[in-house]
């Protein structure tokens, strides 16, 4: 987990509000992901990058959008937070399968989100 | 909709006892199946996977068996312990996404009571 981190940890914000999550990993990895977790549906893909250049929606991007400053830095925002938004966000990272083989996700600690 | 389903969404196992978690899939084009292992207040981790060319992986106590014509796979835990209880999440990818874009199931929260 070390090798992938998340700030804030925990943020509490009040509906409308702008918030940007951040993710920064020291793996040399090309890509990365945001995925939403909320109990009962399990990880849902919010974007994913393959590269500082190459930006990807994922299932559930409405409401969201996604910086990548660099290939470790990659940032979501949320423009204009609404209570349904309150989750627990993780961020991961991957590198290409080689050899035909698959990525492994590396994922952070997290970040819990409450809108009010 | 819910690509990847997975049940059941809690189990509780006596220490000793097999944990079996189970998971289908719709889409044919997917081809790399990995189960993710999430502690509370961690984000998860790789815990193993299968390809379909194979109908069961073994390492250490976890094991997945996978059954192609009927799109299910599952995951068994022998002698479960109490460290073992955890988040469970079943995923599968596709070359056509590269390989790298992950579906995952709902989850399966595991209690294994000592």
């Amino acid at each position: 987990d070390a090798d992938v981190t998340q700030t804030p940890r925990n943020r509490i914000t009040k509906t409308g509000k702008r918030i940007m999550l951040e993710c920064s990993q020291t793996k040399g990895h090309d890509r990365m992901y945001w995925y939403r977790q909320d109990p009962g549906l399990g990880l849902q893909l919010i974007y994913y990058s393959f590269d500082v250049k190459d930006i990807n929606k994922g299932e559930i991007s409405d409401g969201y959008s996604v910086s990548r400053q660099a290939q470790a830095k990659f940032s979501l925002s949320l423009e204009s937070a609404i209570p349904n938004q309150t989750a627990l966000y993780f961020c991961a990272t991957s590198d290409f399968g080689a050899g035909g083989g698959r990525d492994t996700q590396y994922f952070g600690p997290g970040t819990r989100l409450t809108v009010l | 909709q819910q690509q990847v389903k997975q049940s059941p969404q809690s189990l509780i196992v006596q220490k000793g006892g097999i944990s079996i978690i189970n998971c289908a899939y719709e889409n044919t084009a997917f081809d790399y199946f990995p189960w993710y292992q999430q502690f509370p207040g961690k984000g998860p981790a790789l815990l193993i996977a299968i390809r379909p060319d194979v109908s069961e992986k073994k390492e250490g106590r976890f094991t997945i068996s996978f059954n192609k014509s009927a799109k299910q796979f599952s995951l068994h835990i022998m002698d479960s312990q109490p460290g073992d209880s955890a988040t469970y999440f079943c995923a599968a990818s596709s070359q056509e996404t590269s390989g790298s874009r992950l579906t995952f199931g709902e989850g399966t929260q595991l209690t294994v009571n000592p």
